[in-house]
């Protein structure tokens, strides 16, 4: 598809347990982006991938969250040892490494 | 602290009405400032966007007007429908945040017909 994909589109687990959400982002786009939505929160930034430089990992919250890009495209962002409060939907966002950010429908994880 | 304060939380417009959205900001280096449009269960989408170079940009029914010595600006909807009910997010970003935006908590608005 043209637009940014994001899968699982939801995920239910278990306290504890580790999860991986996947993030496609358009074809040709350099720069990539996860962000976090909370019920009734905004939008929080985690972490920003562009090119071949180091990631901005400055909006983790914990060591129990990474992301990885691999060859310059498909993202994984792992949550370790989830906790209650890592429920939230998952938005992943790519562009040209400035201006709009394009981004696919989210995964919504639930940790129970 | 790099932050954009957004208000209200929630608003309520009638149809034909004008719904305003404030946000407000910190950092002086920051120079785009867009706003996005979330429908639920889809992701944000951008909707309008302005640079600090003018002080308003309107685009249909959308305008944005930008208070450069305020470090402030705002979201109208001139003849708000109720296609228009959704969250609306500000957001902020300059050269020394690379791409990414720094957001507003959103504004939940609903339009009653």
């Amino acid at each position: 598809g043209a637009g940014v994909s994001q899968s699982p589109s939801n995920k239910v687990t278990e306290k504890g347990k580790d999860v991986e959400l996947r993030c496609d982002p358009i074809s040709g786009h350099t720069a990539l982006y996860w962000y976090r939505q909370s019920l009734g929160q905004g939008l929080e930034f985690l972490i920003y991938f562009q090119g071949n430089s180091a990631p901005d990992k400055s909006g983790l919250p914990s060591d129990r969250f990474s992301a990885e890009r691999t060859g310059g495209s498909v993202s994984t962002l792992t949550i370790q040892r989830t906790q209650q409060e890592d429920s939230a939907v998952y938005l992943c966002a790519s562009n040209l490494g400035a201006g709009e950010l394009f981004f696919g429908e989210g995964s919504r994880l639930t940790v129970l | 602290q790099q932050q954009v304060k957004q208000s209200p939380q929630s608003l309520i417009v009638q149809k034909g009405g004008i719904s305003i959205i404030n946000c407000a900001y910190e950092n002086t280096a920051f120079d785009y400032f867009p706003w996005y449009q979330q429908f639920p269960g889809k992701g944000p989408a951008l909707l309008i966007a302005i640079r600090p170079d003018v002080s308003e940009k309107k685009e249909g029914r959308f305008t944005i007007s930008f208070n450069k010595s305020a470090k402030q600006f705002s979201l109208h909807i001139m003849d708000s429908q109720p296609g228009d009910s959704a969250t609306y997010f500000c957001a902020a970003s300059g050269f020394s945040q690379g791409g990414k935006l720094i957001f507003g908590q959103g504004t939940e608005l609903s339009v009653k017909p």
